[in-house]
């Protein structure tokens, strides 16, 4: 695997479901981030991780939940979610070099709330 | 705060034709302005970046765009389209941090149309 893999592609899940997303880079970078991307509105940066800390929470409902195991993973857990969550969820990484920190994403996790 | 502004909603291009996609952005300091293309069904692809030095940048696929500090805008051209350029088109905008990661604020992005 190269680049920024997430998994899975597609979720279905209930309100009352509990699920979680994950997000894995191959890139050596050490810095990874959660992002939201709704229908006719601008990318939202959800979380952000640099040295598997927690270095951004936008604000986020309680009822997402991520984890960084370390500087390869990523997670998003979710429960009790609304149908507005219902988006594509996309995970990113860069690295912390020479003050350049072009992210690289992944293809995203298509999430449907029902 | 920062904003990027991209006005056109949709774009509608015929193959070989030229394209240009505007980006205006709002940004207190230097920015760092990014151009991503996105395919449907699949991610943010970097098509190109600016951080300093030269002016016009140039990217991936061909593509190409111009830094211009007085209209805070930072536009995307390429001079022949080709089909398989159908996509949506983001800008970006973010700042020189040391804390070991960027924010980056996105535009609402550019849906282009490619006719035969």
């Amino acid at each position: 695997e190269t680049g920024v893999t997430q998994t899975p592609r597609h979720l279905v899940m209930g309100m009352t479901n509990k699920k979680s997303l994950k997000c894995e880079q191959h890139l050596g970078h050490n810095a990874m981030y959660w992002y939201k991307q709704s229908a006719k509105k601008p990318l939202e940066l959800m979380f952000v991780y640099s040295l598997e800390e927690r270095v951004e929470n936008n604000s986020v409902p309680s009822r997402f939940s991520p984890e960084c195991p370390n500087s390869s993973h990523l997670f998003l857990h979710l429960h009790t979610l609304q149908p507005e969550d219902s988006a594509l969820y996309l995970c990113a990484s860069s690295l912390h070099r020479d003050n350049s920190y072009e992210q690289y994403f992944g293809p995203g996790t298509r999430l449907t709330v029902t | 705060a920062q904003s990027v502004t991209q006005p056109d909603i949709h774009i509608t291009v015929s193959e070989g034709a030229s394209l240009e996609l505007r980006c205006n952005y709002s940004y207190g300091a230097t920015p760092y302005l990014f151009w991503y293309v996105q395919s449907p069904g699949q991610g943010l692809q970097l098509l190109l970046k600016y951080f300093s030095g030269d002016t016009l940048v140039q990217g991936i696929k061909g593509f190409e765009a111009e830094f211009k500090r007085s209209q805070s805008s930072f536009n995307l051209r390429k001079p022949s389209v080709h089909w398989s350029d159908a996509a949506e088109y983001f800008c970006a905008v973010g700042g020189r941090k040391n804390t070991g990661f960027q924010k980056l604020v996105f535009g609402t992005g550019t849906r282009l149309l490619v006719s035969p």
